[in-house]
């Protein structure tokens, strides 16, 4: 079965330190993307950063990075110099494509607490 | 900037209604798609539309149906409400045919209670 498993429900760091998030899938395809959106507690969902399946360097976007490691079927996000404003929901997403078309498949997500 | 936006972000009904939720992108993009979101389940995909008066069935399509006339309007329809229908609701959309690493982009969800 196509899924992500997001393995921690919270999680709480302390400001301006680093903190990963976990996220591993599990496909039978060779080609697939991955993306992490942040959900704030207004609902928006703010996509973050994606990372390709045939990708050989890990995504970068500002202090958002992604681990990605193929053998382990598993794309951490690392978010460095955490901000209050990090704090929020974030949720792993994989890429399908079916005929012509394409869905995203969500992990359950993580809440990031963020303390000053 | 990409606006996808839902009609109410906030809606109450009640258990039998027939339910509209609205849906509508301003960037000519073909795919377009409706999710719940549930504490501790994510999100689950419903119905999806790759381009006009053409719908797939998602995940958890039982109870819902939906519509789209027009290009940047995608409705879902809950035929008769029940309670647990109760969810957050959010829309997506994203162009056809464009390199994989542009997302979905998504409205700002309608919190939906069906009493």
């Amino acid at each position: 079965a196509q899924k992500i498993t997001q393995t921690q429900p919270g999680m709480f760091v302390q400001e301006k330190e680093a903190v990963t998030l976990d996220c591993t899938y599990d496909t039978s395809d060779q080609s697939y993307g991955l993306f992490w959106y942040k959900q704030p507690s207004s609902g928006e969902m703010i996509f973050l950063i994606y990372q390709g399946s045939y990708d050989e360097q890990n995504a970068t976007e500002g202090r958002y990075s992604l681990n990605f490691q193929k053998a382990r079927k598993s794309a951490n996000l690392v978010i460095s110099a955490s901000q209050l404003g990090d704090s929020a929901m974030y949720f792993c997403a994989m890429r399908l494509t079916q005929g012509g078309s394409e869905k995203l498949v969500f992990g359950k997500g993580t809440k990031l607490t963020v303390n000053p | 900037d990409v606006k996808v936006t839902q009609s109410s972000r906030y809606l109450v009904k009640r258990t039998g209604e027939k339910v509209f939720l609205e849906c509508v992108q301003d960037m000519d993009h073909e795919n377009m798609f409706w999710y719940r979101q549930d504490p501790g389940l994510g999100l689950r995909l419903i119905y999806f539309s790759y381009d006009v008066k053409m719908k797939e069935k998602g995940d958890i399509p039982e109870g819902y149906s939906v519509s789209r006339e027009k290009k940047e309007r995608f409705s879902l329809i809950l035929e008769s409400a029940s309670t647990n229908q109760t969810s957050m609701y959010l829309c997506a959309s994203r162009l056809s045919g464009v390199p994989y690493n542009q997302p979905q982009h998504f409205g700002d969800g309608t919190r939906l209670s069906i009493l």
